[in-house]
């Protein structure tokens, strides 16, 4: 199973929106709503950010929002602040109890 | 609340083995699923194994099936990831994690553990 493409990079300046893309395959993001997101920041376990392509859990910021179209999930952080900066992280099932991570997204906050 | 309580550091020689736990408190053990996950130094995640608590069933990454057991004790509602034949690219963090049957997500995250492997 291979890895989700990530960007390795984005970023936005205070109050902007940066948009991270997830590519995957009809086997994966394409085939399954069990898309989620993750916020590490470094030293830390990764947060869960969004579940399902598109839930918010409890406590994360409205700001955040996920969407999915074919086999591309996307996940959107409107008005950006200073404590956004950190990776993202996208996951999907795969299938048969196996399991996938992108590669990994670094967001910049200028 | 929710904890997933991980055992300590480890270094290890290559070719040994290592043995990571990982505790869960507040929640009945056995109604959601558990996986591992890895991440080496300055790299991604990389999704290891999944395993059901309710009756032990496992499945693991290729990259790691042969090498890599998961089991789990529901008395003390611990699982266990034990890797063997270790090598100096198994230098990571390891993390538990609990997923909601049936939605794909890792909700809830141990805190690590890291292995190194050296000679």
């Amino acid at each position: 199973q291979s890895a989700l493409t990530q960007p390795p990079s984005a970023s936005g300046s205070p109050g902007q929106s940066v948009t991270i893309s997830c590519t995957g395959t009809s086997s994966d993001v394409g085939g399954y709503n069990y898309v989620s997101w993750y916020q590490q920041h470094p030293g830390k376990a990764p947060k869960l950010m969004i579940s399902e392509v598109t839930k918010r859990p409890s406590g994360v910021p409205d700001r955040f929002s996920g969407s999915k179209s074919g086999n591309t999930a996307s996940l959107t952080v409107s008005g950006l602040q200073a404590e956004d900066e950190a990776d993202y992280y996208c996951s999907s099932y795969a299938g048969s109890n196996i399991y996938v991570f992108g590669t990994g997204t670094k967001v910049t906050v200028l | 609340q929710v904890q997933l309580v991980q055992s300590g550091a480890e270094v290890k020689k290559p070719g040994a083995s290592v043995k990571v736990s990982c505790q869960a408190s507040g929640y009945s053990f056995t109604t959601y699923y558990l996986h591992w996950v890895r991440q080496a130094p300055g790299q991604g995640l990389e999704w290891m194994g999944i395993l059901n608590p309710s009756g032990g069933s496992t499945t693991y990454a290729q990259n790691f099936q042969g090498r890599v057991t998961m089991t789990r004790d529901t008395s003390t509602s611990t699982l266990y990831m034990e890797v063997s034949s270790l090598r100096s690219e198994d230098t990571a963090v390891y993390y538990c994690a609990r997923e909601p049957r049936g939605s794909g997500t890792y909700d809830y995250w141990g805190q690590g553990t890291l292995v190194t492997v050296s000679s």
